[in-house]
């Protein structure tokens, strides 16, 4: 099986602007989390979606949004960048809810200037 | 806040066996215990979880004692490509799929 992708894998933008990063689970999963990471904050959850629907959310802005597709295929927007926005944003899935292991993907790598 | 705690950095003879460890003293009956790891820039990768017994796959060992307030990772003859850092996670049942992240151990293998 392929495993979970995210394109794109590396972005730049400037303060203000908007982005919105996609993420396609392994295949017969309907579960996607994201997370952010930063050096100073380490790991942190974002929010669940599944079957989509949001199941969960982190203590994020209300400019982090996300969504689900029918085919599961997930994206999230950050609206109005801002310089601490620079991070590695993870997708991870997994067949349905608890006790099921989460696969995550290689990551899109933000830069705000 | 992450409901774990781990020593921020360990080291390991290539070889040998590394056994990481985890406090979870507040964790609930139905709480499974997740290990995860990430090497330098890449995404996280699912080692190995459990909820009461001991469980093993091809990568390593989870040891949970008795109590469930402890467990350890046991990698049982350690590479240089083991070196990464390790997140042990409880899983919060009511949340879905929550995980929350620590600091992790970072585990360094030494030829």
């Amino acid at each position: 099986k392929a495993g979970v992708t995210q394109t794109p894998r590396y972005l730049i933008k400037t303060r203000g602007q908007q982005v919105t990063l996609s993420c396609s689970p392994i295949s017969g999963h309907r579960s996607v989390s994201w997370y952010q990471q930063t050096p100073g904050q380490g790991l942190q959850f974002l929010f669940e979606y599944f079957s989509e629907t949001q199941r969960n959310k982190g203590n994020f802005p209300g400019r982090f949004s996300g969504r689900q597709f029918s085919n599961s295929r997930s994206e999230m927007n950050v609206s109005t960048l801002e310089l601490g926005d620079s991070a590695l944003y993870l997708c991870a899935s997994s067949p349905v809810g608890p006790g099921y292991e989460q696969y995550f993907g290689p990551g899109t790598r933000l830069t705000v200037t | 806040d992450a409901k774990t705690t781990q020593p921020p950095s360990m080291d390991c003879a290539e070889g040998r066996a590394a056994n990481l460890p985890c406090n979870h003293s507040t964790i609930s009956g139905n709480e499974y215990v997740y290990w995860y790891r990430q090497i330098h820039s890449q995404g996280p990768q699912y080692i190995i979880h459990g909820l009461k017994n001991n469980e093993t796959n091809e990568m390593a060992s989870l040891i949970i004692t008795e109590d469930r307030k402890s467990s350890t990772l046991i990698l049982p003859h350690a590479t240089l490509r083991d070196t990464a850092v390790y997140y042990c996670i409880v899983r919060v049942e009511s949340q879905g799929g929550k995980l929350i992240f620590g600091q992790g151990t970072e585990l360094s293998v030494k030829p």
